[in-house]
């Protein structure tokens, strides 16, 4: 276990539906970070939130959100949902003075 | 900005074989490097990093990489392949000192051979 929880870790869900994707970070880390994992693009970065507030975006597309609450957990929206989501997606979390990440398990996104 | 190239997207061994996974990279500012491995349906695990300091670096289960700047490289080796490293292999660089986001290359699968 690494101490960074992602829930659910299994999700099916239909073209056009939305889901929320959960992570708890590590205790301790303020950084949390998302990205999605496809056999086309490798691991792209999609956003970073430092105690609360957007830090860094990348490659996020515009029916994509997120935001870390006052208890540091973070939510993954992902709306309009289509095939080419299907994905893996990691949450990792960081804290300050330390460097590289601790990853959570992902969660497996799969629109039908 | 940075980048990272990995050299191979697939390297098969031999068990008791050395390993030898590529990596270049990218950076406009002093790079902090990294490693991660993969196994099937698990998350990312660091193996080592590269911040300052000694540029070989040593990394879990027998696991080491240096870091040569005049090549802009950071290779990941082991001297004898196991059949548990078979997995999927990732470096990653960063330009920031702690919280900055990293950038991966596309990842390397190990294949172990009996």
């Amino acid at each position: 276990d690494s101490g960074v929880t992602q829930t659910p870790k299994h999700l099916i869900t239909a073209t056009g539906q939305r889901v929320t994707l959960r992570c708890s970070p590590r205790s301790g880390d303020l950084s949390v970070y998302w990205y999605q994992q496809s056999l086309d693009q490798g691991l792209q970065f999609l956003i970073q939130y430092y105690n609360g507030e957007e830090r860094a975006k990348g490659n996020i597309l515009e029916r994509f959100s997120a935001q870390q609450f006052p208890d540091l957990h973070s939510e993954l929206n992902l709306s309009s949902l289509e095939l080419g989501d299907s994905a893996l997606y990691f949450c990792a979390s960081s804290r300050t003075g330390s460097y590289g990440y601790t990853f959570g398990s992902g969660t497996r996104l799969t629109v039908v | 900005a940075q980048s990272v190239t990995q050299l191979g997207s697939h390297v098969s061994v031999s068990e008791g074989a050395l390993v030898l996974l590529r990596c270049n990279y990218s950076s406009s500012v002093p790079p902090y490097l990294f490693w991660y491995v993969q196994y099937p349906n698990q998350g990312l695990q660091l193996l080592l990093k590269y911040t300052t300091g000694a540029t070989l670096v040593k990394g879990i289960n027998g696991f080491e990489a240096e870091f040569k700047k005049s090549e802009t490289s950071f290779h990941l080796t082991k001297p004898s392949a196991h059949m548990s490293d078979a997995a999927e292999y990732f470096c990653a660089v960063s330009g920031s000192s702690n919280t900055g986001k990293l950038i991966f290359g596309q990842g390397t699968t190990l294949q172990v051979k009996p």
